[in-house]
């Protein structure tokens, strides 16, 4: 079973900050790296699915790099705004279907 | 497009009762996936049903059981439950291998 470890558990940047987290996961085997922001009371959201090293995704103000030589990844969220407060997921796959999760870093943004 | 949706939201159980959770994938999705977060821990891989075959089980003891049905709809279910068992259920469908669509989740609490 692949460990997949995130960094910081938490944060609290204020709003306008830039800041980043990082997923590690084993580099042998790799297949997947996928992101997910999960907001209180509602389901995950995917953000990105990354596949290539060196890979580089960008939705709006969020941003993921992917390193599966060294088995990282890195999420950078640009000028952070109250409404990206959420838990941020990283997930690489064992198997198939099957993913295996970090525990998140939790973000809270204020104003 | 409907999401995934999950039924019920909530369930209150005691010791020693058994549950069944419900989950209806995105239309189209034959495969579902199970995965459980308990305080402290990320989401764990449960298993992941494809075409009414469990493809992928995870490490859970076989009090955790689950099935699909013809029109890809899944259920869970635990039997003897225990306080360990508290936790919140997601499903997720997927149409791709690199994909995964989660639903909101039912909050099982075993008193």
């Amino acid at each position: 079973i692949l460990n997949v470890e995130q960094s910081p558990q938490s944060l609290h940047v204020q709003e306008g900050d830039s800041t980043n987290f990082t997923c590690s996961f084993p580099s042998s085997n790799f297949y997947a790296l996928h992101w997910y922001r999960w907001e209180t009371a509602k389901s995950p959201e995917a953000l990105f699915v990354m596949t290539l090293n060196g890979d580089e995704k960008k939705k709006g103000r969020i941003s993921a790099t992917l390193n599966t030589k060294e088995g990282y990844s890195y999420l950078y969220i640009k000028g952070s705004q109250p409404e990206d407060s959420a838990t941020y997921l990283c997930a690489s796959p064992n198997s198939g279907y099957a993913l295996n999760f970090g525990k998140g870093t939790s973000l809270l943004v204020t104003p | 497009k409907a999401g995934v949706t999950q039924t019920p939201r909530y369930l209150i159980k005691t010791r020693g009762q058994q549950v069944t959770l419900s989950c209806s994938p995105i239309s189209g999705h034959r495969s579902v996936s199970w995965y459980q977060q308990t305080p402290g821990q990320g989401l764990q891989f449960l298993f992941e049903y494809f075409s009414e075959t469990q493809r992928n089980k995870g490490n859970f003891p076989g009090r955790f059981s689950g099935r699909q049905f013809s029109n890809s709809r899944s259920e869970m279910n635990v039997s003897t439950l225990e306080l360990g068992d508290s936790a919140l259920y997601l499903c997720a469908s997927s149409l791709l291998v690199n994909e995964q669509f989660f639903g909101p989740g039912t909050r099982l609490t075993v008193l």
